[in-house]
Parts: structure tokens; sequence; C-alpha cells
């Protein structure tokens, strides 16, 4: 079956701009996460959605960011007053959620690189 | 705290094996994953530990200590393909149960 995938592959925008970022999660899987990736880091948790709730979103840099997953599979990440350092990879992962914690892996989508001008 | 180290860069000849060692800090432990990254695409799920002792998967071969807090990739028969970033990756209970906290990655370039 198909994987996770994320539109739009890369989005460049204006300072100041507002963005969305969408997240299609493997079908059936209960849990989604959102990544952040900047150059030469590994990728670093925002959010974590079980089902149509947000289960812990201590990773949201600050108010600016939110995610939404209204029906429990696609999910969309907001930023509103882009900066330029919000420019990074935004990674969109999900796992079957349904499992013990041993085996519940997480699979990423390709990501969208966002460049803040 | 939270830590997760490992080597920035590695290098190896094509055919050989290679050694690539993370260690961890964590409040709480519930497996470490590790992960290949090739540049510009996804991370890709490669082998998960939650119980110390040496699990082995084709080429690649993942190994646990949990008293030590460390663990390490083993990739044998070395291919070109395998230049990749590998990501060391350890689910943390004190940080909440799903969440997945990653070292930096080694970049590992295969040459001739």
């Amino acid at each position: 079956g198909a994987g996770v995938s994320q539109t739009p592959s890369n989005k460049v925008t204006e300072k100041g701009k507002y963005v969305e970022l969408r997240c299609d999660p493997i079908s059936g899987h209960t849990a989604l996460y959102w990544y952040r990736q900047s150059l030469g880091q590994g990728p670093e948790f925002l959010i974590y959605f079980q089902g149509t709730g947000a289960a812990d979103d201590s990773g949201l840099p600050n108010d600016r960011f939110f995610a939404v997953r209204p029906e429990g599979s696609v999910s969309t990440l907001k930023i509103q007053r882009t900066e330029r350092g919000d420019s990074a990879v935004y990674l969109c992962a999900s796992s079957p959620g349904d499992r013990g914690p041993g085996t519940d892996t997480q699979y990423f989508g390709p990501g969208t690189r966002l460049t803040v001008l | 705290g939270q830590n997760i180290d490992q080597p920035t860069e590695m290098t190896a000849t094509e055919g050989a094996i290679v050694q690539i060692n993370c260690t961890y800090q964590t409040s709480g432990f519930n497996g470490l994953f590790w992960y290949q990254q090739h540049a510009g695409e996804a991370p890709t799920f490669l082998s998960y530990n939650v119980l110390d002792g040496l699990e082995e998967k084709g080429r690649f071969s993942s190994f646990l200590s949990r008293s030590k807090g460390y663990s390490y990739l083993l990739l044998k028969e070395l291919q070109m393909k395998d230049s990749a970033s590998y990501l060391c990756a350890v689910r943390d209970t004190a940080g909440g149960y799903n969440k997945l906290i990653f070292g930096a990655g080694t970049r590992l370039a295969v040459h001739p």
C-alpha cells in the first residue's frame, strides 16, 4: 500500500505569511507525528496525534504553530507569521498506534521543505 | 534531561564492515530505533531494540546495552548505496509515550 505522503514537497514563502503543510498517513494508522529537521540535525519532535486529538504538543516551539487532524486521518500543520528561522524540512510520520509500545514503529513521509525568505 | 550522541561522520570501504555507535541518557527508556536517511529523502526504519542484545536483519545488525546506555548499528558487506545518514532515536517514557528523541545522525560515506 501507499506510504506516508506530504504536500507540497517544497514551499517558499515570505516572512510574515501563513502556510499550511499537509500529511496523509498510511491507511489505518491511528498515530501521527510531526517533526522538524534542520540541516545536519536529526528530526525534532513537534506534536503527536492519537486519533483526532493531540496527545502531546510539547514540541511546538510557540503559539504560531498549530496542527489539526479533524477526522483522524489527514493532518495539517499550520504556521502563522512565518519567520526565517522556521525554514526547515517538516516531516510527518505515522504508526499503527494500536500495538504495544515495543512494536509501534513510525514510518516517515518525504517531508516538506519550507523556505522563508 | 535527554541526550543522544553519535559520531558526526564516518568513512568506510565498499565490502567492509562498519560500526556506528550511539550513547544516550534519558529519564525513562522504552526502546531504541535506527533509521537510514539518504540526502533529501525520508528516514527509513532499519531496526528496533528494547531488550539487551543483538538483533540481526540481513546485512544490518543492532546491539543494545541498557545498563550502559549504549547501542551500535553494524553494517556488513558495505555497498555504495549504504552512503547515507544513520539516525539513532530513543523512545523516552518520561518525555511522552510515543515521542522519539533523535541524535544528530552519522553521515557515512562508502568509497570504492
